[in-house]
């Protein structure tokens, strides 16, 4: 069955550092996303991208943070300065279609554990 | 007002037994409702869309109540693999997902 994947399993950086997350979505899917979850909290969606851009942002997706797909496999989320804040479990998460209903599922990778210090 | 607010818990069962929890969801124009299931440190699973007239998958069963504005998951003859926290999502446009914070399930022998 196909899954998504994540790399690292787990990221240490020190404050300031850049660090990117990296994804591989389901092969046939054309929507993709990242969500993080603080430790003991619930999971919020950061961003969604569709056709080579982003279509939603939350308010948390502030300038430090980018996306790209850099080829016709890999999703990154970039963090361009880490703040003790961003330590967090983050998922990425794809899907075959979307509409202004939302009515698809999404599958979700296994995390990235990234741990500022 | 929370957008997806959950019970949460813990719902401690008995092996065998039904349990049954409730989310609620602010926004009426919402269409979409789905629960997924995490285990500790682990990815969000999907367990079940949600679908209008109510549906069923073994031994869960997820219905909606669009006036009321909530979703409700029933768990029958709880096994222990059932021990996990149960997430409400909430689908918005262009596929926003808002997750509630979940409802833990502690299935005891």
């Amino acid at each position: 069955e196909p899954e998504v994947t994540q790399t690292p399993s787990h990221q240490v950086t020190q404050m300031g550092q850049e660090v990117i997350l990296r994804c591989v979505p389901i092969s046939n899917h054309l929507y993709f996303y990242w969500y993080r979850q603080i430790l003991g909290q619930k999971v919020e969606f950061l961003v969604s991208f569709y056709n080579n851009e982003i279509s939603e942002k939350s308010e948390i997706f502030d300038d430090q943070f980018s996306v790209e797909r850099p080829d016709g496999s890999n999703f990154t989320l970039k963090i361009r300065s880490t703040k003790l804040e961003d330590s967090a479990m983050y998922f990425c998460a794809s899907n075959p279609g979307q509409d202004l209903l939302g009515g698809y599922e999404q599958y979700f990778g296994p995390g990235t554990r990234l741990t500022v210090t | 007002r929370k957008e997806v607010e959950q019970d949460p818990g813990p719902f401690n069962v008995p092996e065998g037994a039904t349990v049954a929890f409730n989310c609620t969801y602010s926004n009426s124009a919402s269409q979409s409702f789905f629960w997924y299931r995490q285990d500790c440190r682990k990815e969000p699973k999907l367990l079940m869309s949600v679908y209008s007239s109510g549906n069923e998958d073994g031994r869960f069963t997820a219905q909606l109540n669009r006036a009321s504005q909530y979703i409700s998951l029933l768990i029958r003859d709880s096994k222990l693999s059932d021990s996990a926290t149960y997430l409400c999502v909430v689908n918005g446009a262009w596929g926003k997902f808002q997750f509630g914070a979940g409802t833990q399930v502690v299935v005891t022998p």
